[in-house]
């Protein structure tokens, strides 16, 4: 059980834009920033996006994040077939006093 | 370029001991924090250790705090894991990361506890 709950799965068509929510409390979410990575199965994580919304150079502008109190979302426009991969929030949690993951979710390009 | 290189999996029996090196090229290592995170074989992610810059501050996950022991040599520019009493559900691919919100990432190396 995930400190931070996403939903397991997302899909969406090419061109649409899906958003990916992640839940937490004042622990974590609520007190501190979120960021998000991109796994595309077989290889390693990636930083999609940091400190709440902020891109590393490289990552389209198709990916955005946001945070409102105890959620954030990871938003993608104009979804394509690359796009298709696991895409987890972290942040840091006061509670248990370590970094804590989302259980991830699969996104599918229909 | 910068590169993170994990080395020291493989199967181990449960209740033995296993470390882990995690070789980094391509920015001043002493410059960063570091972390060990795993993930079980078609599992999610999971943030297991992490250390300062000057080896100050550590800290673990409940599930490995007391077996395993994160540490660095910034003069090897490596990070290490010592996991020591290992049990079945330690089985997973365990991956170095560079810095507070984990911008580059290794490969990863499989650890298999399984007698």
């Amino acid at each position: 059980q995930s400190v931070l709950t996403q939903p397991p799965s997302e899909s969406g068509t090419p061109g649409q834009t899906v958003t990916i929510s992640c839940s937490g409390s004042n622990s974590n979410i609520g007190s501190e920033t979120v960021n998000w990575y991109q796994q595309v199965p077989g290889t390693a994580p990636k930083l999609l996006i940091y400190n709440n919304n902020h891109r590393p150079s490289g990552v389209p502008d198709r990916f955005s994040g946001s945070k409102s109190g105890t959620s954030a979302s990871l938003a993608i426009s104009g979804l394509q077939s690359e796009d298709e991969a696991d895409y987890y929030c972290a942040t840091w949690d006061d509670r248990v006093n370590g970094r804590v993951f989302g259980g991830g979710t699969k996104l599918t390009v229909l | 370029e910068v590169q993170l290189v994990e080395s020291g999996g493989g199967l181990i029996q449960p209740g033995r001991s296993l470390r882990l090196s995690c070789a980094a090229s391509g920015f001043t290592f002493d410059d960063y924090a570091m972390h060990w995170v795993r993930q079980p074989p078609g599992k999610g992610l999971e943030w297991v250790s992490g250390i300062s810059w000057d080896r100050r501050d550590t800290g673990y996950a409940d599930s490995v705090r007391g077996r395993f022991t994160i540490s660095r040599d910034n003069s090897r520019n490596s990070l290490y894991l010592q996991m020591n009493s290992l049990r079945s559900e330690d089985t997973a691919f365990y991956y170095c990361a560079r810095n507070t919100i984990m911008d580059y990432w290794g490969r990863g190396t499989l650890v298999t506890v399984s007698s």
